[in-house]
């Protein structure tokens, strides 16, 4: 069964500093795809960035980077030059058999608060 | 283009009664999915829709239930309400593999 385990409740940053949140995954499905989205205190689901399993590099998307190591069955989320914005909970999440549809449920992990300090 | 919406935003219940949750997918999208999340926790997979049928569900009793019209929004029925039900109740819509959520609908079951 997948699994996503996020082991920092809460992360503290200062403003302009880079973060790294932490995630690692268990699947037994040679092909599945990783997510990462930022829940605001508003409660919307803010998606942030993919990763598949066959993706040879790591993936970005602006100031956000996904850190894959495959090997070690995790997938870090870096946000560079943190800002006051950035504060909200942050969500690992993996769909298996990712084949290009939506097939699929999403696994999240437990959540990560995020706090950037001025 | 609008993104998904949900309604209602709010809602309060009280134990044993039912509740319709709705959804408007993204244009286009044809899969929508619900999850509950507890508060401080991480969303639960309820159920998956496609062309208008149930393709997956996860782990909850069969007073949860749900509808796909042929527009593709989606309703989520709960019925003899507990007051466990309490939480956030977000609708994904997706198309390939990207899922997009709605701003959720809190309910509280009093």
């Amino acid at each position: 069964a997948q699994k996503i385990t996020q082991t920092q409740p809460g992360m503290f940053v200062q403003e302009k500093e880079a973060v790294t949140l932490d995630c690692t995954y268990d699947t037994s499905d040679p092909s599945y795809g990783l997510f990462w989205y930022k829940q605001p205190s508003s409660g919307e689901m803010i998606f942030l960035i993919y990763q598949g399993s066959y993706d040879q590099q790591n993936a970005t998307e602006g100031r956000y980077s996904l850190n894959f190591q495959k090997a070690r069955k995790s997938a870090n989320l870096v946000i560079s030059a943190s800002q006051l914005g950035d504060s909200a909970m942050y969500f690992c999440a993996m769909r298996e058999g990712l084949d290009g549809t939506s097939y699929g449920k999403l696994t999240f992990g437990q959540g990560t608060i995020l706090t950037v300090h001025p | 283009d609008a993104g998904v919406t949900q309604s209602p935003t709010h809602l309060i219940k009280t134990r044993g009664q039912q509740v319709t949750l709705r959804c408007s997918p993204k244009s286009g999208h044809d899969t929508v999915s619900w999850y509950q999340q507890a508060l401080g926790q991480g969303p639960q997979f309820i159920f998956q829709y496609y062309e208008e049928e149930e393709r997956q569900r996860g782990n909850f009793p069969d007073r949860f239930s749900g509808h796909q019209f042929p527009n593709y929004s989606s309703e989520l029925n709960v019925n003899a309400l507990l007051l466990g039900d309490s939480a956030l109740y977000l609708c994904a819509s997706s198309l390939g593999y990207m899922s997009f959520f709605g701003p959720g609908t809190r309910l509280t079951v009093l």
